[in-house]
This record gives structure tokens, C-alpha cells and sequence, in this order.
């Protein structure tokens, strides 16, 4: 099946520092999602981005589909930016056998 | 708009019990997606239905089960459950296939 990486594992940030998260995938995707996953354990959508770029406030996104890998920054971090983020690709395999495979994830820790 | 709906929010049952969970998608969402996030195992593709039928299911035995209404809500069971099945099921809608998903809360299960 297809490989989703993501870097850095861990993340540790100090309060306004810009930060960049890394998403390779291993094969062609039909879509890509980036979340972040508050305490409670609820995916909150940052992005749909299967190719481009996006930016919404903050934060901004670009999938580069023909090299395999998406990246998330983060700018002028804030406490409430910490918690894991996830990268999800779309992929059919067997003609329509189609899932979302997240990666590991980043914990990305924002101190005051 | 209501959001992807879950319940219940917790649940603890012991080994060898069933449970069933229960999602209600996006109005006008078809498409309806089951995850497993268990500690250290990451977030695993379960179960995906699509007007009714299942579409795709993951690498998971078959006491893992699951249907979706003509009103697109959707249940997954567990039979025989395992310490392991200890996890927080997420559930996830999208208009249709390859679009982007949309998150539940999720059901954290406990297995004594």
C-alpha cells in the first residue's frame, strides 16, 4: 500500500516562530487532507489540497503532486496551535478500493 | 450545518462483549468512512459505505462490522471484544467518493 511520512516527529516552538511540516507519499494520490487533532481527540480540516496551494489566516499549504510530498506552514505560532498534525492521502488501489492513509503525525508543541 | 455527529461519547465494555457505534454524516454527505486510532497504532482505515453498500474495509477481522441506512447514517460493530479494540473510533462523511472528509468527535471505547 501507499507510504505517508511525515517530519519532524516533534516539534517544539517558542510562541511567534514560523515552523514547516512535511507530508512524502509514496505514490500518485487522488486527494490530500491535512487535520490537526485538538486534546479531545476531534480532526479538525486545515486544508484540502490534492495539488497548489492554499492559505487560510496563518497558516498556508502547497501539495506538489508530480514530486509526492505537501508542506504546512505555520506562521507567528501561538499556544493554541499546538497538538498533532496529520497528513491524509487518497489513494484507489485494486480499480475502487479507495481509503484516506494518514501519516504518523507531527506533535508540534508551542511554548509561551 | 451540523457537523458529523457520533455516539456515544464514551463506552466501557469487557472482553468478549459487543458494542455497536453510531454516526450521522454531513446532510447530503453519501459517503461514509470508519477509523480506529488505538495508542500506538496510528489512525487506520476500518470501513467505507457508500449509498448503502460497503465499499472498502480494512485490514481488520470480520467481527468488525458495519451498515449504512437509506438516511446515509451509518453503525460499526464489534463483536468478541478484545483488550486491543481499546481505541477512539472516528467516523468521517463526504459528499462523495475522493472529496474531502469531515470528522466526528469519535467514540472512545475501554475494554476491561
Amino acid at each position: 500500500g501507499i507510504q505517508v511520512e511525515q517530519s519532524p516527529p516533534d516539534l517544539i516552538l517558542q510562541e511567534g516562530a514560523n515552523s514547516t511540516l512535511r507530508c512524502n507519499f509514496s505514490d500518485s494520490v487522488n486527494n490530500l487532507q491535512w487535520f490537526h487533532q485538538n486534546p479531545w481527540g476531534q480532526l479538525i480540516n486545515l486544508f484540502y489540497i490534492p495539488s497548489g496551494t492554499k492559505q487560510n489566516g496563518r497558516l498556508s499549504a502547497t501539495t506538489v503532486a508530480t514530486e509526492r510530498y505537501s508542506l504546512l506552514y505555520i506562521s507567528s505560532s501561538q499556544t493554541t496551535d499546538s497538538g498533532v498534525y496529520f497528513c491524509a492521502v487518497g489513494f484507489v488501489s485494486g480499480g475502487s478500493n479507495y481509503k484516506l492513509t494518514f501519516g504518523k503525525g507531527t506533535l508540534l508543541t508551542v511554548n509561551p | 450545518e451540523a457537523g458529523v455527529t457520533q455516539s456515544p461519547t464514551h463506552l466501557i465494555k469487557t472482553r468478549g462483549q459487543q458494542v455497536t457505534l453510531r454516526c450521522s454524516p454531513i446532510s447530503g454527505h453519501t459517503s461514509v468512512y470508519w477509523y480506529q486510532q488505538a495508542l500506538g497504532l496510528g489512525l487506520q482505515f476500518l470501513l467505507w459505505y457508500d449509498e448503502g453498500e460497503e465499499r472498502n474495509r480494512g485490514n481488520f477481522p470480520p467481527r468488525f462490522s458495519g451498515r449504512q441506512f437509506p438516511n446515509y447514517s451509518s453503525e460499526l460493530n464489534v463483536n468478541a471484544l478484545e483488550l486491543e479494540d481499546s481505541a477512539l473510533y472516528l467516523c468521517a462523511s463526504s459528499l462523495d467518493t475522493y472529496n474531502e472528509q469531515f470528522f466526528g468527535p469519535g467514540t472512545r471505547l475501554t475494554v476491561l
